[in-house]
């Protein structure tokens, strides 16, 4: 089992819609890391969180420290919001990475 | 500013050969890491470095070295390229310690060895 999981792995939605994508991690962290991978390769960050909830945008980010769980939200979602959304949990030195979700929006 | 710069983008080595990625950043960021990413697969650590001078393996080191020489720059030198190091390679920097903020990507190294 790895240290990170994310769910689904694949999500195929309509424009408009609301989606969500879940995180669990079984390791200690300092924070929890939402990154976004474009079509062309290119990683950017979305969220750094270390409790309770972030915004930014139609993106909204929120963890539970007890349930060792996250989750990143996309409200009325977008064509241009296609991409894999990866979780990375902090460690002390290094970050533990989900293996992401590829989210697909249809126009 | 650039940020972190990756280079080459592209590369076909043969079965045997070497070669060094390079990666620097202009953000005087103490904490520097090689990722690769496998078809499927999340990153995973090969090797980072704390400051000039220290680096440390990390998950996936073997049949890789790096060096830190300067704050600036931290390349990723492959000896004897293998099939299985087809990958692509992502250098990141940061600040401080994950989840310190900052952490900025490169855009990738997308290597093919046949």
């Amino acid at each position: 089992k790895n240290e990170v999981e994310q769910s689904p792995q694949n999500l195929t939605a309509q424009e408009g819609e609301f989606i969500t994508i879940n995180c669990s991690y079984s390791v200690g962290i300092s924070a929890l890391h939402w990154l976004q991978q474009h079509p062309g390769g290119g990683i950017v960050s979305l969220f750094m969180l270390s409790s309770g909830k972030k915004k930014h945008g139609r993106l909204i980010a929120t963890i539970n420290i007890q349930e060792k769980h996250s989750s990143l939200h996309i409200t009325a979602s977008h064509p241009r919001d296609s991409a894999v959304y990866i979780c990375a949990a902090a460690g002390t030195y290094k970050y533990i990475f989900g293996t992401g979700t590829r989210l697909k929006v249809l126009a | 500013n650039a940020g972190v710069t990756q280079t080459p983008k592209f590369r076909i080595l043969k079965i045997g050969q070497s070669m060094t990625l390079q990666c620097a950043q202009d953000m005087n960021h103490n904490y520097m890491y090689w990722y690769r990413q496998d078809p499927g697969m999340g990153l995973k650590l090969i090797y980072y470095s704390v400051g000039a001078g220290i680096t440390d393996k990390g998950e996936v080191p073997n049949g890789y070295n790096v060096s830190r020489s300067t704050t600036e720059d931290f390349p990723l030198r492959l000896e004897l390229a293998a099939p299985s190091q087809t990958s692509v390679y992502f250098c990141a920097s940061s600040y401080s310690i994950p989840g310190g903020g900052g952490y900025t990507f490169g855009s990738g190294t997308r290597l093919t060895v046949v």
